[in-house]
């Protein structure tokens, strides 16, 4: 399968725990997405990189929030203190041009 | 800045037609894209449009009118497997989607 895989599928954590999620893009992609998205909600975008470069991140992405995409690869993104409102589904997309692919998604819940 | 409008809600007829507007307000347009996700899943691609008019792809067809900043998604020969929540994009380093149309297919 030479989809976008994202690992884990589902998370629980404890509230105030890091956690970190990996997206693995489909490898001619150069434009890599996170999105964020809780339910009856469209995907709320967090974060985009091309190739390794971080060219956009949301005004709204708290410092707790962190993403990388080393070599321009695969991506992780990183909550540090996890709080209950942080539950939602985590979304990464890769594209070759302005739409994109999505991966499986995260399934975060922090309890 | 970006938004988009679409509707919250359709429900149409196994083997009717249907069609979900969306109209978007951007600084710099890059193209509409289309989007499915049922309960549970992951969004899908569906199509793109970068130039104004009609895009098909099997049963269904996306249109976009730049003037306008208008567009819609054409769904033919409704399926039971069709209902889903829909969403409409634009953007390029920072893709943004409207809220979704949820659709429901009835018998």
């Amino acid at each position: 399968d030479t989809g976008v895989s994202q690992d884990p599928r589902h998370k629980i954590t404890k509230r105030g725990q890091n956690v970190t999620f990996r997206c693995d893009p489909i490898s001619e992609h150069n434009r890599l997405y996170w999105y964020r998205q809780t339910l009856g909600q469209g995907p709320e975008f967090l974060t985009y990189f091309q190739n390794e470069a971080q060219l956009e991140k949301s005004r709204l992405l708290s410092d707790r929030f962190s993403a990388e995409r080393p070599k321009g690869s695969f991506s992780t993104l990183e909550i540090q203190r996890t709080e209950q409102g942080d539950s939602a589904m985590y979304l990464c997309a890769s594209s070759p041009r302005d739409f994109a692919f999505f991966g499986q998604g995260t399934r975060l819940t922090v309890v | 800045g970006q938004s988009l409008e679409q509707p919250s809600e359709v429900t149409a007829v196994e083997g009717a037609i249907v069609q979900i507007n969306c109209t978007y307000q951007t600084s710099g347009f890059y193209g509409l894209s289309w989007y499915q996700q049922h309960d549970g899943g992951a969004p899908t691609f569906l199509s793109y449009n970068a130039l104004d008019g009609l895009e098909e792809t099997g049963r269904f067809s996306s249109f976009l009118s730049r003037s306008d900043s208008y567009g819609y998604l054409l769904l033919q020969e409704l399926q039971m497997k069709d209902s889903a929540s829909y969403f409409c994009a634009v953007g390029s380093y920072q893709l943004t989607f409207g809220k979704g149309t949820k659709l429901s297919v009835i018998p």
